[in-house]
This record gives structure tokens, C-alpha cells and sequence, in this order.
């Protein structure tokens, strides 16, 4: 079956400007992550929701940051007014029901963001 | 604040050796520790997973440990292939669901 997909694959873009990046999950999976893979950081989580809420926002770096989920389904994940510090690979991850040990997450290719 | 590591950080062998990465964590309070693959501009690839209440897991040529006491756990690869070549990585999942990585060994099997 399809895997997540994630759009675009590629994004430069100039200082300053907006940016929406967006998720397609397995469907039918509730859970759904954010993760951000940079050079200097390595892998850190953002974002995560269960159904259309999100229990835990404690990893979005700063307010230029947001997110929002859609019937259960679709994410997007929108960053203002881009630093070149954002500059990173942001990989999507979902799951069955994200409330258990034995579930892994299943991820998309990413979006590879090149601020200017 | 956990915090995850792994050692080496890159590692070269030749085919068809057996080897072994680590990855230590600082907080024993987990849901379970994932084994992951990553393929150059790739997304990742979930290898393993060890539940807390867990010692090990294996699938095909790959055995994941998980000692929770001492904080590790390390994944083994026997008789490596060329196809084995990519960066694994280790996370650790607490009660908020959230996998917290660690940096990744880069691994190349040479033929």
C-alpha cells in the first residue's frame, strides 16, 4: 500500500518569505510527527498529533513555526517569515494509534528546505 | 532531558564481517528503543524495535539488544553486504510518543 508522501520533495526559497510543507499519512493512521534533520542538530522532533490535536508542540523552535492537521489526515507544516537557519531535510512520520510500545513509526522521503 | 548516543560515529568493514554498533542512552524510563536505516536523501527505514520489557529482537541477519539498566543497546549486523551500506540510527521513544535520536553511525561495506 502507499507510504507517506511528502510535498515538495525540494523548496529553495528567499529569506524572509513563508513556507508551507506538507504530510500525507498511511491511511488511516492517527498519528502523525515532525521531525527536522539539520547538519548541526541531527534528528529532533517538532510536532505531534493525535487525530486532529496536538498533545505536544514542545519541539517547534520558535513562533515562526506552526501546524495544523486536517480530518485526521493531512498535515501542514508552515514556517514564517524563513531564517537560512531553517535550512534543513523535514521528515513526516505516522502511525497506527500512537498510544502504544510496540508501534513504530513509518516515514516519508522528506522535504529538503533551502532558505536563501 | 534524554539525551542519545552512538559510537562510532563511522565505521568501514569488508564484506562479509560481522559487526557490531552501539547506542547508550541517559534516561532508563523508555517505551521501547528503534533500530532505523537511512539511505541518502532518503526518508528512514524502521529496522527493529525493542519494547522496555524486552531483551532482544532479530529479523534476518540483524539482532537488536536492549539492556535498560545500563542505559544501551546495540545493534548487530552478521555477514555484511554491500547493500548494508547506509547510516543507522538508534532512537528512544519516552510516554509522550515522541522518538528522540541518536546522531547516526555512517556505515560502508566495501566489496
Amino acid at each position: 500500500g502507499a507510504g507517506v508522501s511528502q510535498s515538495p520533495s525540494n523548496k529553495v526559497t528567499e529569506k524572509g518569505k513563508d513556507v508551507e510543507l506538507r504530510c500525507d499519512p498511511i491511511s488511516g493512521h492517527t498519528a502523525l510527527y515532525w521531525y527536522r534533520q539539520s547538519l548541526g542538530q541531527g534528528l529532533e522532533f517538532l510536532i505531534y498529533f493525535q487525530g486532529n490535536s496536538a498533545p505536544d508542540k514542545s519541539g517547534l523552535p520558535s513562533d515562526r513555526f506552526s501546524a495544523e492537521r486536517t480530518g485526521g489526515s493531512v498535515s501542514t507544516l508552515t514556517i514564517q517569515r524563513t531564517q537560512q537557519e531553517d535550512s534543513a531535510v523535514y521528515l513526516c512520520a505516522s502511525s497506527p494509534w500512537g498510544a502504544g510500545a510496540q508501534e513504530t513509526q513509518y516515514f516519508g522521503p522528506g522535504t529538503r528546505l533551502l532558505v536563501l | 532531558k534524554q539525551e542519545v548516543t552512538q559510537i562510532p560515529a563511522a565505521l568501514s568493514v569488508p564484506e562479509g564481517e560481522n559487526l557490531v554498533l552501539n547506542c547508550s542512552f541517559t534516561d532508563s524510563a523508555i517505551y521501547n528503543l528503534q533500530w532505523f536505516r537511512q539511505d541518502p536523501g532518503k526518508g528512514l527505514t524502521s529496522l527493529l524495535l525493542i519494547q522496555s520489557s524486552q531483551r532482544e529482537q532479530t529479523s534476518g541477519r540483524l539482532n537488536a539488544s536492549l539492556d535498560k539498566s545500563s542505559g544501551r543497546s546495540t545493534l548487530y549486523i552478521a555477514a555484511s553486504q554491500p547493500g548494508d551500506s547506509a547510516t543507522y540510527l538508534c532512537a528512544s521513544m519516552d510516554s509522550s510518543y515522541k522518538l528522540i535520536f541518536g546522531s547516526g553511525t555512517r556505515l560502508l561495506v566495501r566489496p
